[in-house]
């Protein structure tokens, strides 16, 4: 059975500290592993797509990467504005549904 | 461009009732997906619909259902509410016949049953 797994369930952070959220998957036929961040009460908002292992992106302060059973969202020097939950989602060969971790809750504080 | 609309962004109804909510896709996305996600949790899959039929379904009654319109627009409907229905609806959508998997999505339906 597909398995998408986020750790840590939250996590508390000084403005300007780095650190890294992961995502464990278990998933037969990878197709593409995507995160997401999503604000109280509003819809997730697309930040990456990864489709093999070792591939990387970045955008701002933010840096995905992609092994073959682990995805890693570096933030580097986060702002308060930074808070929110990331989402890590999969999808497999078996069709196009996404299936998600519940979440890493961020808070960075000034 | 206009990104995933969803429409009401908030609804109230009672044990029983029946609901339809409504979803028009990202100009030029032709596959909609519905996903559920209940406070604390990740949203799960409902439905998938592709040039007006259903491509896939998650583990949901049959109480569940949707439909996809010409101009690629999308209604869930929800028979028989309970309590656990209570959640926020998400609407997703994607440019099949590429290599782009990235699903795009909507600001939410937040329903509440009482």
């Amino acid at each position: 059975e597909d398995q998408v797994t986020q750790s840590p369930e939250a996590l508390r952070l000084q403005e300007g500290e780095s650190s890294s959220l992961n995502c464990s998957y278990t998933v037969s036929g990878l197709r593409g592993l995507f995160w997401y961040r999503q604000d109280p009460g509003k819809g997730p908002e697309f930040l990456f797509t990864l489709y093999s292992a070792g591939e990387e992106k970045e955008k701002e302060r933010l840096k995905a990467t992609l092994t073959k059973k682990e995805s890693f969202l570096h933030i580097t020097a986060p702002k308060p504005e930074d808070s929110a939950t990331y989402l890590c989602a999969a999808n497999s060969n078996s069709g196009y549904a996404l299936n998600f971790g519940k979440g890493t809750s961020l808070l960075v504080t000034p | 461009d206009a990104g995933v609309t969803q429409s009401p962004t908030h609804l109230i109804k009672t044990r029983g009732q029946q609901v339809t909510l409504r979803c028009s896709p990202i100009s030029g996305h032709k596959s909609v997906s519905w996903y559920q996600q209940v406070l604390g949790q990740g949203p799960q899959f409902i439905f998938q619909y592709y040039e007006k039929e259903e491509r896939g379904r998650g583990n949901f009654p049959d109480r569940f259902s949707a439909r996809q319109f010409p101009n690629y627009s999308s209604e869930l409907n929800v028979n028989a509410l309970l309590l656990g229905d209570s959640a926020l609806y998400l609407c997703a959508s994607r440019r099949p016949g590429t290599s782009e998997e990235t699903q795009y999505f909507g600001p939410g339906t937040r329903l509440l049953v009482l």
